[in-house]
This record gives C-alpha cells, sequence and structure tokens, in this order.
C-alpha cells in the first residue's frame, strides 16, 4: 500500500496565531514529501517540495518565513503556518513520493488533507 | 512551461450511460502523466500512471490512455459513486532537480445521476 495520513483533519484559530500540520507515511519511506494549497472549486497549488534532512525548495511567490517546513524523517514532514491571517484560510493537502510503489517511480500519494480556518 | 488542461470542466451523466474526459498537456519530455479521483473535502486518490504514448491502464470501469499531446480517461457505464472530480496531472523528465513534481490541470468535475 501508500498510505498517508495528515493530523488535524480540520484546525480553526485567531489571527496571528501559528498552526503546525503533520503529515506522515504510514506503510513506506517517502523520499520526497509536498505541500499543497487548494482554494474552492480550484485545483492543487504546489506550495513547497521537502527532501529529509534537508531545507524545502519553496515555489514562486510562498514565503518560506511563513509557512515553516520541517522533514524531521523518511516518514514524517511537519507544515507550520505562522501568525496565520484570514487570507491564510485554505485546504492543505501533503503528498508523499515512493520509488517502485504500485503506481511506479515518483508517484505521489496524498494525504486527506487539513482544513484551516483562520478568524 | 508545462502546462495541462482538462475538459470539460463538468460533466452530467446518467447512470450507464458511458463517456470519456480529456486531458491535453505540453511539456518538456514526459516523464509520467497522472490520474487521480478526488472526492469533496479529501485529498486527491491515485487512479493510474501513463509513461508512453499507445500505453492504456484499466480499473474497474475506468480506462486511461495516452497519446503524445493528450491521455483520456473512459468511463464505462458509470454509476453514482464514480461522481468526483478527476484530475490529470504531468512530471516532465528534466523537473527532476525539483524532484519531478507535478502540474495539475483543474480538473473535471463528474456527476452521474441515478
Amino acid at each position: 500500500g501508500a498510505v498517508v495520513s495528515q493530523h488535524p483533519s480540520w484546525v480553526i484559530c485567531k489571527s496571528g496565531t501559528s498552526v503546525k500540520i503533520e503529515c506522515r507515511s504510514l506503510d513506506f519511506q517517502a523520499t520526497t514529501m509536498f505541500w499543497y494549497r487548494q482554494f474552492p472549486k480550484q485545483s492543487l497549488m504546489l506550495m513547497a517540495t521537502s527532501n529529509e534532512g534537508s531545507k524545502a525548495t519553496y515555489e514562486q511567490g510562498v514565503e518560506k518565513d511563513k509557512f515553516l517546513i520541517n522533514h524531521a524523517s523518511l516518514t514524517l514532514s511537519t507544515l507550520t503556518v505562522t501568525s496565520a491571517h484570514p487570507e491564510d484560510s485554505s485546504f492543505y493537502i501533503c503528498s508523499a513520493s515512493r520509488a517502485g510503489g504500485p503506481g511506479g517511480t515518483d508517484t505521489q500519494y496524498f494525504g486527506p488533507g487539513t482544513r484551516l480556518t483562520v478568524l | 512551461e508545462d502546462q495541462v488542461t482538462q475538459s470539460p470542466e463538468a460533466l452530467r451523466l446518467q447512470e450507464g450511460e458511458s463517456s470519456s474526459l480529456n486531458c491535453s498537456y505540453t511539456v518538456s519530455g514526459l516523464r509520467g502523466l497522472f490520474w487521480y479521483r478526488q472526492d469533496p473535502g479529501k485529498g486527491p486518490e491515485f487512479l493510474f500512471t501513463l509513461y508512453s504514448a499507445g500505453e492504456e491502464k484499466e480499473k474497474e470501469r475506468l480506462k486511461a490512455t495516452l497519446t503524445k499531446k493528450e491521455s483520456f480517461l473512459h468511463i464505462t457505464a458509470p454509476k453514482p459513486e464514480d461522481s468526483a472530480t478527476y484530475l490529470c496531472a504531468v512530471q516532465a523528465r528534466n523537473s527532476g532537480g525539483s524532484n519531478y513534481k507535478l502540474t495539475f490541470g483543474k480538473g473535471t468535475l463528474l456527476t452521474v445521476n441515478p
């Protein structure tokens, strides 16, 4: 299998606070993990790519000081939204890339997503 | 720049009415084309990977095909539980420096009425 979990599934926070989202690959070691954001009725927008033990690579326009990514092990990556504001409210989805899985080389398997609402 | 265009944006079918979804792409060397299914409020679920023109893959009522310019997702005798958004994404050969990231289309929202 290729199961990816996220925690929490939803979170509501006050403006100015920080929120941490965890992404875990449960039954495989992920060489790379990706973080996406999805607004209503829109497709997935890649925010950043992370490899275990390395600094994340951020897409153009994504503030790296605001969206902190830590990839501590081959099965865990975390996204921290710092000083969150209402415009950061969105659906955040992670994926984990597995070499040699049922989908073939470098297929991304997605977590269930985290709904963030900033009041 | 890699681009993926999916059509139609939305499709309504009656149960049992077969149809196809289209994914047109431009990429500087295709490494893989991926199809995912996404239900509301959930993350995308992997369906297929296609690597080269002429390749076909099947899973239950779904069949994905690939040419040099586009991919089709054929749905045979759909059921209401097939209702979802279907996403197409491409992975370029030269994106290895960025860990083979995916470029997604906007998706096709499929509704199958009983």
